[in-house]
């Protein structure tokens, strides 16, 4: 069964701790993607990679970071968390084809709480 | 300006009814493509139907189908004969620059958080 894995399910931060939240996908996906879910604003887009060492600003980079050293692994990086990055984090990719019907798959999700 | 809205925060339908839930987007580019996913309790998000902007026909994909009306700009989703199980929230997402963009990334309304009664 495909699947991306996210590889913290909950966790627990303190303000002002660097925070990884790492993300891996088994399908041979070339686009990867990180997104912040919040009640009553849906999914907001933080960044992507559409190949390895490739990474573009999604709607909203700022207090993060991204890395893709492997197809396969992409990682969110908060390099000093706040209380106001509490939130649901969800990773997902697709294979990059020309075809409209790209569907992204999800992670479960990571659900961050910052202390 | 909000590219995907979705102005109900909240349905309840009964076991066995149809439901449709509103979707209506914005977008200058003549090629796009407008997603369905369902979210349950457990978090992960499931695709359910996508409708592209030169689809001539209504996406239909079991007890889903996509009611779209490209000149109003919307995109509903009508559930057939809700299950207990269909309670979960619903997001509608749309893809522009279907042909050449580098990467396939979805802008995402609010959502619905649909509930179904006995």
């Amino acid at each position: 069964d495909v699947k991306v894995t996210q590889s913290s399910r909950y966790l627990v931060k303190r303000t002002g701790e660097k925070v990884f939240l790492e993300c891996v996908q088994d399908m041979d996906h070339e686009n990867m993607f990180w997104y912040r879910q919040d009640p009553g604003l849906g999914l907001r887009l933080i960044y992507f990679s559409y190949d390895v060492k490739m990474k573009e600003k999604g709607d909203i980079p700022e207090g993060y970071s991204v890395s893709r050293e492997k197809k396969e692994r992409f990682s969110l990086i908060l390099e000093s968390a706040s209380t106001n990055q509490t939130s649901m984090y969800l990773c997902a990719s697709s294979s990059l084809t020309g075809s409209g019907a790209n569907v992204l798959t999800f992670g479960a999700g990571s659900r961050l709480t910052v202390l | 300006a909000q590219k995907i809205t979705q102005t109900q925060p909240g349905m309840f339908v009964q076991e066995k009814e149809a439901v449709t839930l509103d979707c209506t987007y914005d977008t200058s580019d003549p090629s796009y493509g407008l997603f369905w996913y369902k979210q349950p309790s457990s978090g992960e998000m499931i695709f359910l139907i996508y409708q592209g902007s030169y689809d001539q026909q209504n996406a239909t994909e079991g007890r889903y189908s996509l009611n779209f009306q490209k000149a109003r700009k919307s995109a509903n989703l009508v559930i057939s004969a809700s299950q207990l199980g269909d309670s979960a929230m619903y997001f509608c997402a749309m893809r522009e620059d279907l042909f050449t963009g580098t990467a396939s990334k979805l802008t995402f309304g609010t959502g619905t958080r649909l509930q179904v009664t006995l």
